[in-house]
């Protein structure tokens, strides 16, 4: 079972803004990086670390850390960011790796 | 541009060994400060780490599938492999491989594979 959990969805309205979040013990320790996936894709780095981004990642896709929280948050939802959204980092004893249980994501 | 290719069969039966590799063009696997790593999605459902490996030989599995899974590099090839024993169906998946990068204090699987669907069945 993973250690991180994610609400299973969301919605957001064309232009609007949406945050969604991770939840686990292992966040107060390390960060989160986030991944969006489209049907039949592999997974795209969004962001990693603090508050940074892969080149190429719209600006839009912004991260951020709070306590046992990490949280994306999409300002100005765009029809092409609906997509499942998944968190990855460290498990609680900080050796492996573990994602979320994703959140599905819909633009309206 | 780094670009990974997995490969391997799509049908494995119940009990027997898959077997997968993952080509890497653009870039060897012994640059830089990178680990190469396995992930798989079963249908409709999240991701799941597999394990990792490093240029040096080091690996670092999933406890749930460690005594099952062997990940390694080939540096001659240019690839990553994953061997995964005694299958059952609870391992039909997409399995892809990735570049696991060492920013943030968790590191980022910055490049994937497309990911190659991997059914048990007999």
């Amino acid at each position: 079972s993973s250690e991180l959990t994610q609400d299973p969805a969301a919605s957001v309205a064309l232009g609007q803004t949406v945050r969604i979040t991770c939840q686990g013990d292992s966040l107060r320790g390390y960060y989160a990086s986030w991944y969006q996936q489209k049907p039949g894709q592999a997974p795209v780095l969004v962001t990693y670390g603090e508050k940074s981004r892969p080149s190429g990642i719209p600006d839009r896709f912004s991260g951020s850390s709070s306590g046992n929280t990490a949280s994306l948050t999409i300002t100005g939802a765009q029809a092409e960011d609906e997509a499942d959204y998944y968190c990855h980092s460290r498990d609680n004893n900080g050796l492996k790796y573990v994602f979320g249980t994703g959140t599905k994501v819909t633009v309206l | 541009q780094v670009q990974l290719q997995e490969s391997g069969p799509g049908l494995v039966k119940p009990s027997e060994t898959l077997s997968l590799t993952c080509s890497v063009s653009g870039d060897s696997v012994t640059t830089g400060n990178y680990y190469w790593a396995w992930i798989r999605q079963p249908p409709e459902k999240g991701l799941e780490w597999i394990g990792n490996s490093y240029k040096s030989g080091s690996t670092n599995y999933n406890p749930s599938l460690e005594s099952r899974v062997t990940t390694s590099l080939d540096t001659s090839k240019n690839r990553l492999s994953l061997r995964l024993t005694s299958v059952t169906a609870a391992d039909t998946a997409v399995y892809y491989c990735a570049r696991l990068a060492n920013w943030g204090s968790s590191g980022a699987f910055e490049i994937w594979g497309q990911g190659t669907m991997v059914t048990v069945s007999s």
